[in-house]
């Protein structure tokens, strides 16, 4: 069955400090892994799809990179608005996607 | 361009009674998929469509829950009859192609009592 684990489960950080969030997984034939933003009492909203190992994608003051067991989401210099839970997922070739349990990531100004 | 809108966006129903929540894709979305986040669990899959064709229905917990893609545009999943562990979050996504990005809508938010 495939796995998702993301670590850690809550950052808190100071605006300004960087960080990266962490994402491992194991899955049986990898198509893609996705890297999506959830605020509260909303749905997940899409940042960045990774397809193979070495590929690295940014977005404003995040970066996401992949190799064969984990993927990072780098953020750097944050902002009070990057406070979010970030959600991990990878799709499989049955094309379902397997989310990690998300970390809530709190930016304080 | 609208994005995955779902409704309702939250539903109080006492136990063994019948919900029925309904999905419109991205107009052009071919691929559309229900998830569900139970209390302190993942998102998981329930079920995928191609069309008004059911792709994948592994996820499907039980006979319970009936879903539905009529004309292969909007979708509707029902709970008949709900229990009190139906209680959660429904998240409708759709998708292009196969994938491509999966973009989610914001969720019906079910509670059984």
């Amino acid at each position: 069955e495939d796995q998702v684990t993301q670590s850690p489960e809550a950052l808190r950080l100071q605006e300004g400090e960087s960080s990266s969030l962490n994402c491992s997984y194991t899955v049986s034939g990898l198509r893609g892994l996705f890297w999506y933003r959830q605020d509260p009492g909303k749905g997940p909203e899409f940042l960045f799809t990774l397809y193979s190992a070495g590929e690295e994608k940014e977005k404003e003051r995040l970066k996401a990179t992949l190799t064969k067991k984990e993927s990072f989401l780098h953020i750097t210099a944050p902002k009070p608005e990057d406070s979010a839970t970030y959600l991990c997922a990878v799709q499989a070739s049955d094309y379902k996607l397997s989310f990690g349990a998300g970390t809530t990531v709190t930016v304080r100004a | 361009e609208a994005g995955v809108t779902q409704f309702p966006s939250h539903s109080v129903i006492e136990k063994g009674q019948t919900v029925t929540l309904r999905c419109d894709p991205i107009s052009g979305h071919d691929n559309l998929y229900w998830y569900r986040r139970v209390m302190g669990k993942e998102i998981k899959f329930l079920l995928h469509f191609v069309k008004e064709s059911k792709q994948d229905e592994s996820g499907m917990p039980n006979n319970r829950f009936l879903a539905e893609r009529t004309g292969g545009t909007y979708s509707t999943l029902k709970v008949q009859p709900a229990e009190l562990e139906d209680s959660g979050v429904y998240f409708c996504a759709s998708s292009q192609d196969y994938g491509t990005i999966i973009y989610f809508g914001e969720g019906s938010w079910l509670t059984v009592v």
